[in-house]
């Protein structure tokens, strides 16, 4: 009965390689989020999906490209990955427009 | 641009204390502000959410109030059990749909 859940939950890869990470909310959601986590911890959103369509695109390197086959899915795809793309990944979602309520348990990205 | 900050970094309280988290940000015309935990390992969760308009809300032992004029809010947790050791994520929007903002998080433990 997970709300939200995203896979792998841990993903290394090389540099150069391509990966993507899968996320799926079960709530009925309309809006679906990315985060990135820093070694920092500071969360920062990559993008926000409405019903399949982006209405949050913040500046992000275009070798990600979210893809949202219908609105309980929306998934990352990372091309050509790097050193600093190292990360954990977060996936959210919750009501139309509305701010994130519920968050999966992370992706974390290592690099290497 | 918005900034998120929060203090102390980390508090290392006994068990029974009540506490207070603090959570500012410099621009002080949000549309709401959101209270997440996280857990290792694990999603965030929402805590609590105050719309612009309010000044507090609550849910159990958690009240969190906004000033808005000063670009403060305050998580107040009364008395703490080492269940809510976790660090403790403050988020604010500028707008309907928008993205939040993410403070860097206080890193609570609550000792037994």
């Amino acid at each position: 009965d997970t709300a939200v859940s995203q896979t792998p939950k841990y993903l290394v890869t090389q540099m150069g390689n391509d990966k993507s990470i899968k996320c799926e909310q079960n709530l009925g959601h309309d809006t679906m989020y990315w985060y990135k986590q820093d070694s920092k911890k500071f969360l920062k959103i990559m993008f926000s999906y409405n019903n399949k369509e982006l209405i949050i695109n913040e500046t992000v390197p275009n070798r990600f490209s979210p893809k949202s086959p219908d609105k309980a899915h929306l998934n990352l795809h990372i091309n050509s990955l790097e050193l600093g793309d190292s990360a954990v990944y977060f996936c959210a979602s919750g009501a139309y427009a509305g701010p994130p309520q519920y968050f999966g348990p992370g992706t974390r990205l290592t690099v290497t | 641009k918005q900034e998120v900050t929060q203090i102390p970094a980390a508090l290392s309280v006994p068990e029974g204390e009540n506490l207070v988290l603090n959570c500012s940000f410099t621009d002080s015309a949000i549309y709401n502000l959101q209270w997440f935990r996280q857990d290792p390992g694990k999603g965030l969760t929402s805590l609590l959410l105050i719309q612009s308009s309010q000044r507090e809300q609550t849910s159990g032992r958690l009240n969190a109030s906004l000033d808005k004029s000063s670009g403060r809010s305050t998580l107040y947790i009364a008395a703490s059990q080492p269940g809510d050791s976790a660090t403790y994520l403050c988020a604010v929007s500028s707008g309907y749909g928008q993205n939040f903002v993410f403070g860097p998080g206080t890193r609570l433990s609550v000792l037994p």
